[in-house]
């Protein structure tokens, strides 16, 4: 089966833009976190879904930056008017059950001008 | 709070030495730890996990809860183990991992 995707694979956009990234996790895997990984800040979390659980927001560095999950599937990692500190790749994951080995996407490689 | 350290972000070896990556850790209790690669153009993934005990691509990895330490180690360093390397452990009271900031391996030939 495949494997989490994610889309789009780059983007570069203009600071004070907002941006949408996409993440389809693995078919029946329950949870899905988002990770922003970038040189000298390492692997950093974001935010997580388990099922229908309310989402675990605390990673998120500031109320530019949101997430949603539709249907316990595909989610959308939103960041409104983006700032050049925000350029890094954003990863997903997904895991089934409440198994610690996660499945990560290519990433999505954003780059703000 | 849980607290993973990986103290070199840069560690360089020739082919064939051993190679050891360094992970410190903080928890509160019997903790279950991880190291994920991500090799060149491919995607992060897991390596191994110490409760499996098992060797992966010849690396180990011992938890020593004295030193609260998850080091990795391969005793012969090859090309193909040049990557960028995480070491993790569970959140507590989370289904979520904590991550340490990596260490990019690099064997030169």
């Amino acid at each position: 089966g495949a494997g989490v995707s994610q889309s789009p694979s780059n983007k570069v956009t203009e600071k004070g833009k907002d941006v949408e990234l996409r993440c389809d996790p693995i078919s029946g895997h329950t949870a899905l976190y988002w990770y922003r990984q970038s040189l000298g800040q390492g692997l950093e979390f974001l935010i997580y879904f388990q099922g229908n659980s309310a989402p675990d927001k605390s990673g998120l560095p500031s109320d530019r930056f949101s997430a949603e999950r539709t249907g316990g599937s595909v989610s959308t990692l939103t960041i409104q008017r983006t700032q050049q500190e925000d350029s890094a790749v954003y990863l997903c994951a997904s895991t089934v059950g409440v198994s610690y080995e996660q499945y990560f996407g290519p990433g999505t490689r954003l780059t703000v001008t | 709070a849980q607290r993973v350290t990986q103290p070199e972000k840069l560690l360089s070896v020739f082919k064939g030495a051993p190679v050891e990556l360094k992970c410190n850790y903080s928890y509160s209790g019997s903790p279950e730890l991880f190291w994920y690669v991500q090799y060149s153009r491919q995607r992060l993934q897991l390596l191994l996990r110490h409760i499996s005990r098992e060797s992966i691509k010849g690396f180990t990895a011992d938890l020593n809860k004295g030193e609260t330490s998850f080091h990795l180690k391969k005793p012969f360093a090859q090309e193909e183990d040049s990557a960028m390397y995480y070491c993790a452990l569970p959140c507590q009271g989370a289904q979520k991992l904590v991550f340490g900031q990596g260490t990019r391996l690099t064997i030169n030939p």
